[in-house]
Order: structure tokens, then sequence, then C-alpha cells
């Protein structure tokens, strides 16, 4: 079957650096996507990665590796703003989205 | 701005009393899809349309209808709603003629089913 597997939540301190993992397997893959959801409102796109490495994109980056099944999101610089649900979604063979169920980050003062 | 519309933001239905969501979007993206996501879990994919071209997810109950009249427009239809659909419903849109497949969400409708 297809899983998509991240914690379920995390907390961290404002200013400081938090990395959320998500682990996959799918089958096939077309690329990896990052989304942040704030509560009750639609997931908005962050960030997405389709060859191994590392995407940076301000304060986020995006890690990949394929051959591990294995990606990580990396928040720096935390804002209380950052509070909300990170959620992994993977690309298959048939380019449809498979969501993990997403990570709550809650951002302490 | 280009963007992805849902109306109405809030739905409140009668148990079994059918209720239409609605989607248009100005992106003029060939793909829409419809989710259903309930609180803490994944956007649980209902249907999407490739074009006209209809596909409809083996899991999704024979509850669910939808109708893409045209390119801008789509819309969810719930025939009979019991308590278990209550959620947030969100339309999303696509172009497979870009370098990635990213997904644009309307602000989703959240239905109350009383």
């Amino acid at each position: 079957g297809q899983n998509i597997d991240q914690p379920t939540e995390m907390t961290a301190t404002e200013g400081a650096i938090v990395q959320i993992n998500c682990t996959y397997q799918t089958s096939g893959f077309n690329g990896l996507f990052w989304y942040q959801q704030h509560a009750g409102e639609a997931p908005t796109f962050l960030s997405y990665n389709v060859l191994d490495g590392l995407e940076e994109k301000g304060r986020f980056s995006s890690f990949l590796s394929r051959s591990k099944g294995y990606s990580y999101l990396l928040l720096k610089e935390l804002q209380m703003k950052d509070s909300a649900s990170y959620l992994c979604a993977v690309e298959d063979s048939n380019y449809q989205l498979i969501w993990g169920a997403g990570t709550k980050l809650i951002i302490k003062p | 701005d280009a963007m992805v519309i849902q109306n109405p933001r809030y739905q409140v239905t009668q148990f079994g009393k059918p209720v239409t969501l609605s989607c248009s979007q100005t992106l003029n993206h060939n793909v829409m899809y419809w989710y259903q996501q309930k609180s803490s879990q994944a956007p649980k994919l209902l249907f999407h349309y490739y074009d006209k071209d209809f596909n409809n997810e083996a899991d999704t109950p024979d509850n669910f209808q939808s109708r893409r009249p045209n390119t801008s427009f789509c819309f969810l239809d719930i025939r009979s709603p019991g308590l278990g659909d209550a959620a947030m419903y969100l339309c999303a849109t696509s172009t497979t003629l870009g370098q990635s497949y990213e997904q644009y969400f309307g602000p989703g409708t959240r239905l109350t089913v009383t």
C-alpha cells in the first residue's frame, strides 16, 4: 500500500530551528510537496522536490532522498505565525498526490 | 488576482437534505480536484477532472457526485448528507502544462450536518 509518515505534533521556540521529517512508500514517484495549513484554512504550497538534495526558499528549506524514501522540511528563525500544520505529499506514478496526515507545529514564545 | 474560489465558506444542512458546493477558478487550469478533510487528517481525494475527463476514486461513496460544466466551474453534490459527512471540502486546481503539478487550493467550505 501507499503510506506517508510524519510526526503528529512538534513544539519549538520562537527564533529557533525545527526539522519536520517525512518518510514515504508509494507506487512510483514524481515529486514531493510540502504544504502549510493554518487551522481552518486551505493548504498553501511551500516547496517541491523531485531530485535529491536541498531546495532553499528563504527561511524554509526542503530536502529529499529518493533512495531512502525520506524528506524533511527545515524552518529557520521561527515566528509565531509559523504555527500551523505541515503536510507532506508525494505524487505517485499516476500523478496523484498521496497525503500525509500533517505535523502540527506549535511555536512557543 | 487569479485564484480558486469556493462558495459558500460555511454550509449547514440537515441530515439527508441534498447540498451542493461550488468551486470556480480563474487560473485556466485543466485539472480540478475535490477533497474531503476532517480534523487532523490528511485531505482525502474524492474526484478529479482532467479537462472534462471525470475520475472517481474507488472509495468515494455513491452519495457524492460531481459536475464540471466548463473549465472554470466544478460542483460537488452530496445527495443525502449524513453526520459523518461533516468536514472541510477543498477544491484545488493544477495544470499539466508546467514543470510541476503543484495544486492551488480554494479556501474550503466547512460543512455542518445537523
